[in-house]
């Protein structure tokens, strides 16, 4: 069975660009999340999906970051325009349901903005 | 405010010791859970142990154990018999129990473990 998989792994982007992460969940998975790590500092919660459905979205940075997830399966997270500070590894995670005591994460898409 | 702290940015170990990761924690909450995972260099995100704020005695998986002692907020992990697999950055969390539907880990910064030959 395939795991989480994202794209791209690594991408490098210039300030003010726009760049597109996309995140295949688990097949079967209604729950979809992503997370964030800023280099040296904690991994941090951004959302989660719950089908299509934005179950919390409270730790979105600003409206330069833009999540969807059409149809319920892969999502995608947009940075439009990318500022440096955007610079980290971004990850997704996906369970089954809310039962269990863990969500599967991704390998991450590091990102670099210059 | 949910905090996790984990005080050793790097950590060596000797190939076959044990090592302990240390991993505090801030909760005001009485239910919660404390989880472990672990990320080699490719990447991805592991998942180790779960220690419930609840269960009475400390989890183990293999190799791995958790050290659970709730009065000093404290959820060590404890590797035994150390391989050279074993290197990688180790990430301790929190998640509140009650978000029921939603996996809102609070984690640590992470330490950087380097198994030995």
């Amino acid at each position: 069975e395939a795991g989480v998989t994202q794209f791209p792994s690594h991408s490098v982007i210039e300030k003010g660009q726009t760049v597109t992460l996309r995140c295949d969940p688990i097949s079967g998975h209604d729950n979809l999340y992503w997370y964030r790590r800023v280099m040296g500092k904690e991994i941090k919660f951004l959302l989660h999906f719950v089908k299509e459905s934005k179950q919390d979205e409270s730790g979105m940075p600003n409206n330069r970051f833009l999540a969807e997830r059409t149809g319920g399966t892969y999502s995608t997270l947009k940075v439009q325009p990318a500022e440096l500070e955007d610079s980290g590894v971004y990850f997704c995670a996906s369970s089954p349901g809310i039962s269990g005591n863990t969500i599967y994460f991704g390998e991450g898409s590091w990102l670099t903005v210059v | 405010a949910q905090k996790i702290t984990q005080t050793q940015p790097g950590m060596f170990v000797q190939e076959k010791e044990a090592v302990t990761l240390d991993c505090t924690y801030d909760t005001s909450d009485p239910s919660y859970g404390l989880f472990w995972y672990k990320q080699p260099s490719s990447g991805e995100m592991i998942f180790l142990i779960y220690q419930g704020s609840y269960d009475q005695q400390n989890a183990t998986e293999g190799r791995y154990s958790l050290n659970f002692q709730k009065a000093r907020k404290s959820a060590n992990l404890v590797i035994s018999a150390s391989q050279l697999g074993d290197s990688a950055m180790y990430f301790c969390a929190m998640r509140d129990i009650r978000d029921s539907g939603t996996y809102k880990y609070i984690f640590g910064t992470g330490t950087r473990l380097k198994v030995l030959a």
